[in-house]
């Protein structure tokens, strides 16, 4: 089955403790990306890359690093969380070309305390 | 910079009744426009796409939407809802260029009354 898998789906850990979101698609495609949900923000994109070892800043970029080192993973990490990055995460990804349509992961909810 | 408004927070609509759902956006070329369904608890997935062509878009689940270049709108409509239409709804727009990503709105949260 196509699809964008991420892991945990829900996750509690307190402030400065480093953690990775992981980020797998099976469907060959060239672009992946994260992106945030909040309350009345919508989804705003954190991270994007193109193609391996291509990876650029969203539009809140700020406390994530991210690595495309194989096609199929993108993991998200965040290496010193916060309160503030308390969030709905979301991975999707897609074939290259602006009409394509992006396919999303289930989510991974994040308390930081 | 691209940008989507959608002016409803909140929409209460009768099972049986029509649906529109109204949205907005600033793009300067030719955009790609989008809808996407979230139901409680789940991810995002593409009710119908807009990109070029026939101005009225069938989706999936019964939904349609149509494009308005001289509004810059792409509001979506349903004629008659089900209780299980009740989602959170999400406007979107993309185009060519680099980034290749989407610009959300801020969601539509739709509620059915029985």
């Amino acid at each position: 089955e196509a699809q964008v898998t991420q892991n945990p789906r829900y996750l509690i850990t307190v402030t400065g403790k480093k953690l990775t979101v992981t980020c797998s698609q099976n469907m060959n495609h060239e672009y992946m990306s994260w992106y945030r949900q909040d309350p009345g923000l919508g989804l705003r994109q954190i991270y994007y890359s193109m193609n391996v070892e291509v990876t650029d800043k969203g539009d809140v970029p700020e406390g994530y690093k991210v690595s495309r080192k194989e096609k199929r993973n993108f993991p998200l990490i965040l290496e010193s969380p916060s309160p503030n990055q308390t969030s709905l995460y979301f991975c999707a990804s897609k074939l290259a070309g602006g009409r394509e349509t992006q396919y999303f992961g289930p989510g991974t909810r994040l308390l930081v305390l | 910079a691209q940008s989507v408004t959608q002016p409803d927070i909140h929409i209460t609509v009768s099972e049986g009744a029509s649906l529109e759902l109204r949205c907005n956006y600033s793009y300067g070329a030719t955009p790609y426009l989008f809808w996407y369904v979230q139901s409680p608890g789940q991810g995002l997935q593409l009710l119908l796409k807009y990109f070029s062509g026939d101005t009225l878009v069938q989706g999936i689940k019964g939904f349609e939407a149509e494009f308005k270049r001289s509004q810059s709108s792409f509001n979506l409509r349903k004629p008659s809802v089900h209780w299980s239409d009740a989602a959170e709804y999400f406007c979107a727009v993309g185009g060519g260029g680099g980034a290749d990503g989407l610009t959300f709105g801020k969601g539509t949260h739709l509620i059915i009354q029985p």
